[in-house]
């Protein structure tokens, strides 16, 4: 099974300010990866798929890169609705595996 | 607008069998893959089942394998997730998640239910 690491665990951001959250897979996924946002009592949402392509809807300052093994998402400019756990999201083989998750919080 | 509406969650005695249903409309649900993921209490994502346009192809992870069957009705829009055998550690909300295709993401959620595994 692909193993996914996301780091880190948990932060604190400033309203405003420039956000990262990793991903490690424990093989090379060709930039399958998606990326999902679940605010607090809802469903999860997906955010980005293809490692960098934004799902409709999703705001801008939201981005994803990455390749082989390492991905990342992007948040530029934090904004209080963005206050929310992040998963990701191996779509390259089965069993389909996520990262443990980012509880993101506004400083 | 996508909507997929979950029910048949509640409390079961370890051993027990639960069925899930999940009702689909705003798509043509038989042109897309289906799938279930849970995320036990304060946990994160697991997947749990996905199948396939026709129901004829059907994925499990090892933790459920044996013991939980996804199937579908393409004439009512829904999917269902038979579970058997029901442990403690299946306790969770679990979703019902669109999925374009084979390998696509997950890009529509409902809004869950919850499975309660306890004597």
């Amino acid at each position: 099974d692909i193993q996914m690491t996301q780091s880190p665990a948990s932060l604190s951001a400033s309203l405003g300010e420039t956000v990262s959250i990793e991903c490690l897979a424990s093989e090379g996924i060709s930039n399958d990866l998606a990326w999902y946002q679940q605010k607090s009592g809802k469903s999860p949402q997906l955010l980005i798929y293809a490692a960098s392509r934004l799902q409709d809807g999703v705001p801008s300052r939201f981005s994803g890169s990455g390749s082989g093994t390492r991905y990342s998402l992007k948040i530029s400019g934090m904004q209080p609705e963005d206050e929310a756990d992040y998963f990701c999201q191996q779509s390259y083989k089965y069993p389909r595996t996520f990262g443990g998750g980012t509880k993101l919080e506004l400083k | 607008e996508v909507q997929l509406v979950e029910s048949g969650g509640g409390l079961v005695q370890p051993g027990r069998s639960l069925k899930l249903s999940c009702a689909a409309s705003g798509f043509t649900f038989s042109n897309y893959y289906m799938a279930w993921v849970r995320q036990a209490p304060k946990k994160g994502l697991e997947w749990v089942a996905t199948i396939s346009t026709s129901g004829s192809r059907t994925y499990y992870p090892d933790s459920v394998k044996g013991r939980f069957t996804i199937s579908r009705d393409n004439a009512k829009s829904s999917l269902y997730l038979q579970m058997n055998s029901l442990k403690s550690e299946d306790t969770a909300t679990y979703y019902c998640a669109r999925q374009g295709s084979y390998l696509s993401p997950m890009d529509a959620w409902g809004q869950g239910a919850s499975v309660t595994v306890s004597s």
